[in-house]
């Protein structure tokens, strides 16, 4: 079965420090994969989507950059975080092709101070 | 542009029925989908409907669409507490390279 990890769970940071959080799936090959940041509201606003190694797909500008090294890897990534950046990212997975179900990871809660 | 909508709150006694409303803009949708999020968790896929069907049962889950209307329905039955979270339902966008489109969020809080 499939599974997808994220990490750290959680994170404090203060302005202006560098960020990284990571994503990996287990059990499938070439998923597309997904950063949202979900905010204090609800909604969620997908940040970055990939179809496949190296290729990244931005959707909103952002003080955040995406990449995917390998197969199965997605790392959300800042130089310098700020204020605006807390919330609750989540990295999801869907299988090959378009507008198939995604799966969620358990997300990291990133409080910048 | 392509928008769902939901309320966003609702609130039943334990052991009544719960429905979750949600319209969405997208006609060439092909599945719509219902997440629960639980506080502090990632989101879960309940369950998803072909647009080609009008209703889909599973255990106390029951999905109605109305493609006529773009109106989707959620039906919980027997709504337990551990039922209360946020249920989002989402449409695909084919505008959008088949990207998927979230609602809000609709508060289900289940009074014992």
């Amino acid at each position: 079965s499939q599974t997808i990890h994220q990490w750290p769970a959680t994170l404090v940071q203060p302005v202006g420090s560098p960020l990284s959080l990571e994503c990996t799936v287990e059990g499938t090959s070439n998923p597309n994969l997904y950063w949202y940041r979900q905010a204090a509201g609800r909604g969620l606003q997908l940040l970055f989507y990939s179809v496949g190694i190296g290729q990244i797909s931005s959707e909103v500008p952002q003080n955040l950059s995406a990449s995917r090294p390998q197969d199965r890897q997605f790392i959300l990534s800042s130089k310098k975080l700020l204020l605006s950046d807390s919330g609750f990212y989540l990295c999801a997975w869907s299988p090959t092709g378009a507008g198939r179900e995604q799966y969620f990871g358990p997300g990291t809660r990133l409080t910048v101070t | 542009g392509e928008d769902v909508e939901q309320s966003l709150f609702l609130s039943v006694r334990e052991g009544d029925s719960s429905v979750i409303n949600c319209t969405y803009t997208d006609s060439s949708s092909t599945y719509l989908y219902w997440y629960k999020q639980e506080p502090g968790a990632g989101l879960q896929l309940l369950t998803y409907i072909f647009s080609n069907m009008d209703m889909k049962q599973d255990q106390r889950l029951t999905v109605l669409l109305n493609k006529k209307d773009k109106h989707l329905s959620l039906r919980i039955a027997d709504t337990q507490t551990g039922d209360s979270a946020i249920y989002f339902c989402a449409e695909v966008s084919y505008n959008q390279g088949g990207k998927l489109i979230f609602g809000q969020g609709t508060e289900l809080s289940v009074k014992p």
